[in-house]
Order: C-alpha cells, then structure tokens, then sequence
C-alpha cells in the first residue's frame, strides 16, 4: 500500500517555463514533507522542505505547496533550467519521537527540460 | 566536505556470498539510516540508528544486519545473498527527528546478485 504517491512516471516541459510535479499522501500521521532531485549514478539531494504547519515554503526557483485536506503537495520550479532535467522523488515523515525517523518515499517523477 | 561517503560503488556477488556495504559520515550526525531502491520504485528503510549501540528495523529488514559502534560508520551486512537483494542501496544521516533538518545521503552502492 503506497503511503506517498507520485502518478506522473515522467513530465516534460520547455525551458523557462513553470515545471509543476504532483505528490500525494494517505498517511495524515506525516509531519514534514520533503523533495529530493536526483541525477543517475548519484544520491538523492535534498531540495526543499515544508512542515505540516505551513501551507507554502519558498527558496529561489522552487516553491513547495501543501495541501492538508486534500493530502496533496506540489513542487513549482520557475523558470525551468536545462540542469533541472533529474529525477524528483517527494518523501513524508512520520509523527516518530524515538521510533522510526526513516522517510516514505513517491516512486519519483522524471522531469525532462526541452529547450 | 566528504559527507555521506559510501563503499564499494559496484560489486557483484554469487547467491549465498556475503558483504559488508560501508557508510561513513563526517558530519556529527546523530542518526543514520540504509535504504534501497529497486528499479522504477522508490527507496524503501531498511535499518536506521539513532545513535552508537541503537539500531532498529524499518520496513524492508529481512536478510541484513547492522551495527553502530562509533557515531560516524553505519555498515550494512548481508550474510547470504539472494537474488532479490540485487538493488541500489543508499546510507543517509541527519541529525535527527525535531531538528527538521533532512537527510544527506550518500552515492549509493549498486549490487548486484548473481
């Protein structure tokens, strides 16, 4: 059962427009809410987060929305860069104290800049 | 500005081997976590630590161990490969649950079993 969803495999926008990429969630126990962009051959690196006391985190290009009722967030990247072209996974956190911190992962989506 | 350093980058072994995949992180992290990723899926917890001497199970923790004796190493063993632990496995470490700070993660082990 997927906690944290992710139902665009891959998105394909031309550079220097608005990419947006969509994640959703079942779990209302996440907490905070995080995406990570990743090229091939490396790690996932952290991009922006947002706590689920916030409704929008914003930092340069990228802006991340979170909607609590509709379990939904989004990543908005403005204006859409060639080296944004990586695979962008959205992960949740759950209410753990001393338990488990560990992320739930989206299966990802592969944004693709066109120029 | 090492931070998350894994090894080996590549290995393949034959069903029944086993291997120790190393982690390391200099960033006085207090807690450290393996995950792997199966083609097109998500990564999925195997093991975290919250600290030296505590380790516990995340989702997928069948067929590992781990161990944590000092703050910086996590080492994720597997005693007898299967074909099924054929994945990317990926260490991260952050400093932990109320700082909202996210995980780092490092590049990643490709294993493959054959």
């Amino acid at each position: 059962d997927q906690q944290v969803k992710q139902n665009s495999p891959s998105l394909s926008v031309q550079e220097g427009r608005i990419s947006i990429l969509n994640c959703d969630y079942t779990n209302s126990m996440f907490d905070y809410f995080l995406w990570y962009k990743k090229y091939p051959a490396e790690g996932p690196t952290f991009l922006i987060s947002i706590s689920s006391i916030k409704d929008k985190n914003e930092d340069g290009r990228f802006t991340v929305f979170l909607n609590k009722s509709a379990k939904h967030l989004s990543l908005h990247i403005v204006p859409s860069q060639p080296g944004d072209s990586a695979v962008y996974f959205c992960a949740a956190r759950g209410l753990s104290g001393g338990g488990a911190d560990g992320l739930t992962f989206g299966k990802g989506t592969h944004l693709i800049i066109q120029p | 500005n090492a931070g998350v350093t894994q090894t080996p980058k590549f290995r393949i072994l034959k069903i029944g081997q086993s291997m120790t995949l190393q982690c390391a992180q200099d960033m006085n992290h207090n807690y450290m976590y393996w995950y792997r990723q199966d083609p097109g899926m998500g990564l999925k917890l195997i093991y975290y630590s919250v600290g030296a001497g505590i380790t516990d199970k995340g989702e997928v923790p069948n067929g590992y161990n781990v161990s944590r004796s000092t703050t910086e190493d996590f080492p994720l063993r597997l005693e007898l490969a299967a074909p099924s632990q054929t994945s990317v496995y990926f260490c991260a470490s952050s400093y932990g649950v109320k700082s909202n700070q996210p995980q780092h993660f490092g590049d990643g082990t490709r294993l493959s079993i054959l």
